[in-house]
């Protein structure tokens, strides 16, 4: 079935650091990706998204890149900011899976002044 | 444009109860998901609702249940209450499927059950 295995938190880094949050998924079709971002005390918000091979989501500063022969889907960022500080959620959904969309298990990122 | 809106925010129920918790999606959006997220851990995909039919169900007993209305909100049911079933619900909605793919989900706020 398809998974998604993104790094174990808590990451913490200093302001205007480079950011990766590393993200790999196993799916038998041909998944979109996503990243979801969920601040404290609130629901999840779309960050990113792709949905084919070598596509490019970007959005607030924040890109990843499809990579169909690596099965990843990695966040990056060139240099945070404490408001980025929350949980980030790699997911993918396909047509196998019934178009649900399965959720790695989250990285908090913490990101000190 | 109103956002996905869920209710209660808070709900405390005793064990054996049930609780009914509600959704109303994104204007325009006739699909609804429903996940569990327990405290330290990720989001498990419960039901999705799509022009008032369930077609897909999670890994979860049937004592979690739900339904989808003709203006498309939604009602998710547990019944039996049992203390593990504490945990935050959260709904999203999105637009019906395009050349068999999803744009991505809109969520709510969610509702956090507490079972006692």
């Amino acid at each position: 079935g398809n998974s998604v295995t993104q790094m174990e938190g808590p990451v913490t880094l200093s302001e205007e650091a480079f950011l990766t949050i590393n993200c790999t998924y196993t799916a038998t079709g041909y998944p979109s990706l996503f990243w979801y971002v969920q601040y404290p005390g609130e629901g999840l918000q779309l960050l990113l998204k792709a949905t084919k091979a070598d596509d490019k989501g970007s959005n607030k500063g924040f890109e990843a890149t499809y990579r169909k022969e690596t099965t990843s889907f990695h966040l990056e960022k060139g240099s945070v900011q404490v408001s980025d500080s929350a949980v980030y959620f790699c997911a993918l959904s396909d047509s196998t899976g019934g178009f649900k969309t399965i959720f790695g298990a989250g990285t908090r990122l913490f990101v000190k002044a | 444009e109103a956002g996905v809106t869920q209710s209660p925010t808070h709900l405390i129920k005793t064990r054996g109860q049930q609780a009914t918790l509600r959704c109303s999606p994104i204007s325009g959006h006739t699909s609804v998901y429903w996940y569990q997220q327990a405290l330290g851990l990720g989001l498990q995909f419960l039901l999705w609702y799509d022009e008032g039919e369930e077609r897909n169900r999670g890994n979860f007993p049937p004592r979690f249940s739900g339904r989808q209305f003709p203006n498309y909100s939604s009602e998710l049911n547990v019944n039996a209450l049992e203390l593990e079933d504490s945990a935050l619900y959260l709904c999203a909605s999105s637009l019906a499927l395009r050349k068999g793919r999803i744009s991505g989900y809109t969520f709510g706020s969610g509702t956090r059950l507490t079972v006692v």
